[in-house]
Parts: structure tokens; sequence; C-alpha cells
């Protein structure tokens, strides 16, 4: 059981929006902790997607987009293409005895 | 280009005790604190461990207190976690990754991964 709570799946056709939501609680993201968003490619290590809620490192392309607000966040994808079908993990830090760093239970991405 | 170049992969017996490395390369191991995150098979990311390697000050999650420990050398650009007592439980990839930015920070780079599966 996580401590921040994603769907287990989500799906879009190639070209459509998708949204994945991770929500928290008084102790991470509604403490104004900030959210981090990570991309895993099938077989791969995480990589970091978006940073302190809405920026994205160098080499990210525009179509990914994170927002925050109250206890939840959110990642946006943008022109939906098959090299997008991953896992998604949401982070943050928790100050309650739950353990610092924590992560999102992971969203599949599935490009139909 | 930062680089986080981890050992290769291990099969230990329960009980046993398996030592992690993870090597830094690109900049200076010091300036950045580095985590530890496993992932057991088909499940998330479990955040484990942190360690300052200026110093070598660590946190470690409650579940893992008193299994893990977390080492660094910086003559080496290295960084260690050792976990003991190994059950069945404890088979999964697990990831070294550099804490980037500010106050909290993110997991800015990623190594690629060391798996190890507890069998007997």
């Amino acid at each position: 059981q996580s401590v921040l709570t994603q769907p287990p799946s989500v799906s879009g056709a190639p070209g459509q929006r998708v949204t994945i939501s991770c929500t928290g609680s008084s102790s991470n993201i509604g403490a104004g902790s900030d959210v981090h968003w990570y991309q895993q490619l099938p077989g791969t290590a995480p990589k970091l997607l978006i940073y302190g809620n809405n920026n994205r490192p160098s080499g990210v392309l525009d179509r990914f987009s994170g927002s925050k607000s109250g206890t939840s966040a959110s990642l946006a994808i943008t022109g939906l293409q098959a090299e997008d079908e991953a896992d998604y993990y949401c982070q943050s830090y928790d100050s309650s005895l739950s353990g610092f760093w924590v992560f999102g239970g992971g969203t599949k991405l599935t490009v139909l | 280009q930062v680089h986080l170049v981890q050992s290769g992969a291990e099969v230990k017996k329960p009980g046993a005790s398996v030592k992690v490395s993870c090597k830094a390369s690109g900049y200076t191991l010091t300036n950045y604190y580095m985590h530890w995150v496993r992932q057991a098979p088909g499940q998330g990311l479990e955040w484990m461990g942190i360690i300052n390697p200026s110093g070598g000050s660590t946190n470690y999650v409650q579940k893992f207190q008193g299994r893990v420990t977390v080492t660094s050398d910086a003559s080496t650009n290295t960084v260690y976690m050792e976990l003991s007592s190994l059950t069945s439980e404890d088979t999964a990839m697990y990831y070294c990754a550099r804490r980037g930015g500010y106050d909290f920070g993110w997991f800015d780079t990623w190594g690629q991964g060391t798996l190890v599966t507890v069998s007997s």
C-alpha cells in the first residue's frame, strides 16, 4: 500500500491526451512537498520526467506537463505516441513516520 | 555527463547478505546525496535509504532499520548498499539514484539496477 495513490492503469489512443493522478495527504503533498514524476520504460531504470511539480529536465518533450493542487498532483501527456507506453510514478517527501521519500504505486500507460 | 554504474546481478541464499555497489562518474560524489530504491518483480518503487557521501550520515526507512547499511568511498567515487538476513521477499531490482535539486530534492540520475535473487 503506497503512501501516494495512483490509478493502476490508464490508456489512450495515439494523439490523445491522458492524465495520471497522484493523491497524497497532509503529511506529504498537502504539507507543501513538491511532486516529481518518473517514466519507466519496460526493462529499464526509471527516468526523471517532471521535477518540482511542473518542471521538465532538459531533453523531456513539452508533451509532458505536471501540476499540483492541495493534496494531489497530476501528470498530463498530450499527443500520445506509442513510445509513451510505460509505467509512470509520482514521488514526494513525507514528514510522518511512514518514511521520508515516498512513491506512488505506479500507473501503467497503454497506448491503444 | 553524469553516470551511475552498478555491480552485477547476485544470487543469494536465505539468511545471507548482499552488497551492491554504485560507481559515480561525471561529478564529485561528495557534492550530492545518494538514494537506494528497490523494485520487486512486477511491483512499484520502494525507497530504502539515503547517504550523504560528505560525512557518511545516513537515513533508512523504518522497514529496513537494522538490516541495511549504506556506505560511501570518496576515493573511488562509489556508494555501497548492504542488505543482511535476506529472505525471498528481498528478491528485487536495486537502484542507486542521485538526489538532485533543492530541499528534499528528486532522483535526477539512476543507476541501471542490480538484480538480487534470493533462493535456496
